[in-house]
């Protein structure tokens, strides 16, 4: 199975802040990564597929970057709307595992 | 354009639940289909994956051999049947959408969850 790592597990920043989040997945998956948003009680939303592709109607200021086995997402100013708990998921092979969580607080 | 499961609710451990997932706005049939778990205060976890067409499944380890996926693409829905339910099975389920991009694919629409409690 793929092992899908996120760095940082937690992060505190501050609006109009720059925030950056790691995915490390255990081997080589190539761009088949996608990123999450999910806020408490709701539903996890895509914001990123295919490692850099811009879900509609989701924000410029959010990016991702990488491929194989390393990648980021970036925020690149903090809004107070952000603040939730972001997730990679593979989609390169079953089972299709998620990065653990990092979740995103107001400093 | 929504995604709407039910069925969940408390049941005791050895115990065995259907849930289902009634899908709408879009052609149902053309989609492949996952189920995707939450426990409480956790992260996500995938569950289960279901074709089309219902010719590929498959399984996280941690549920093969006690639950089932299964659609009825005539009454656009999805099914998930638990059996041998474990305290550990407890968690909100969410039925999702595959949308594919080229080789590629992500979960691109989701349901609000259905709450499974299994405790004594």
């Amino acid at each position: 199975d793929i092992q899908m790592t996120q760095s940082p597990s937690s992060l505190s920043a501050s609006v109009g802040d720059r925030v950056t989040i790691t995915c490390r997945a255990s081997q080589s998956i190539t761009r088949y990564l996608n990123w999450y948003q999910q806020k408490p009680g709701k539903a996890p939303k895509l914001l990123i597929y295919v490692v850099s592709s811009l879900q509609s109607g989701v924000p410029s200021r959010f990016s991702g970057s990488g491929s194989g086995t390393d990648f980021t997402l970036t925020i690149s100013s903090l809004q107070p709307e952000d603040f939730a708990t972001y997730y990679c998921q593979q989609s390169y092979s079953p089972p299709y595992t998620f990065g653990q969580g990092t979740k995103l607080e107001i400093k | 354009v929504q995604l709407v499961e039910s069925g969940g609710g408390l049941v005791q451990p050895g115990g065995s639940l259907r849930l289902s997932c009634a899908a709408s706005g879009f052609i149902f049939s053309s989609y492949s289909m996952h189920w995707v778990r939450q426990a409480p205060g956790k992260g996500l976890e995938w569950v289960s994956y279901i074709s089309s067409s219902s010719s590929t499944i498959y399984y996280a380890d941690s549920v093969k051999g006690r639950f089932t996926i299964s659609r009825d693409n005539a009454k656009n829905s999805l099914h998930l049947q638990m059996n041998s339910l474990r305290a550990e099975d407890t968690a909100v389920y969410y039925c999702a959408m595959r949308r594919d991009s080229g080789s590629y694919w992500y979960f691109d629409l989701w349901g609000r969850g259905t709450l499974v409690t299994v405790s004594s």
